[in-house]
């Protein structure tokens, strides 16, 4: 079963800062904090991932708490395209071999 | 194009049939991952193949089976098909395995609708 708690669904404004939320309250010193997105009609992508310090790349930032046990995705400048399903998934760097997604956040991008 | 190739993107069938579907994972890539999408659900791991070896099971049904061949494309096959098999089916590929599997790249999905 998927060790994170995302809300169903979001909404946000075109060109607005976007705040994603994911709780890890079990979160074990091991585990790292992958996010990845799902377009519509298409397979998963990367995103971003961090162990404890907060991350930057293309695409967005990765917020991690002081504790580990929530994280929060920003997508900095909202697009269209940006509508997807992002999932935040815990991933063991020793154990590995079962890699868990959730339901995942779906996001709505207003235009 | 992430390079993962599944075959075929779609595919109608009847309950009670038997399907194959196929993976290659991108050049270099030695992990093959199934996963199952149905309408509605998030993504629900079927089972990973690292090398030829399996390594871990899911939720996997009895009914479905997998292997990865020796030149690591890999096929997952579901026989005696009911109706709520009906669902996307993606696989993912990733360099390694434990703490060097790196980043899941996934196919496109192969579509199975089961009448």
């Amino acid at each position: 079963d998927a060790k994170t708690t995302q809300p169903n669904s979001m909404e946000s404004n075109e060109e607005e800062p976007v705040h994603l939320p994911c709780n890890h309250s079990t979160i074990s010193g091991t585990d790292y904090i992958h996010w990845y997105r799902q377009l519509p009609s298409q397979g998963p992508e990367y995103v971003i991932h961090g162990l404890t310090s907060n991350v930057n790349n293309r695409m967005a930032s990765l917020a991690i708490a002081e504790d580990r046990k929530s994280s929060t995705l920003i997508l900095h400048r909202a697009t269209l395209r940006d509508a997807a399903v992002y999932y935040c998934i815990l991933r063991d760097t020793n154990r590995d071999d079962k890699i868990i997604f959730g339901k995942g956040t779906r996001l709505h991008i207003l235009p | 194009d992430s390079g993962v190739t599944q075959t075929p993107k779609h595919l109608i069938t009847a309950t009670g049939q038997r399907v194959t579907l196929r993976c290659s994972p991108r050049s270099g890539d030695l992990s093959v991952y199934w996963y199952q999408q149905s309408l509605d659900q998030g993504l629900q791991f079927l089972i990973h193949y690292y090398n030829g070896e399996e390594r871990a099971k899911g939720n996997i049904l009895e009914r479905f089976s997998a292997q990865q061949f020796p030149d690591l494309h890999s096929e997952l096959n579901l026989s005696s098909l009911e109706l709520g098999d009906s669902a996307l089916y993606f696989c993912a590929s990733s360099v390694g395995s434990g703490i060097n599997t790196g980043e899941l790249f996934f196919g496109e999905g192969s579509r199975l609708t089961v009448l």
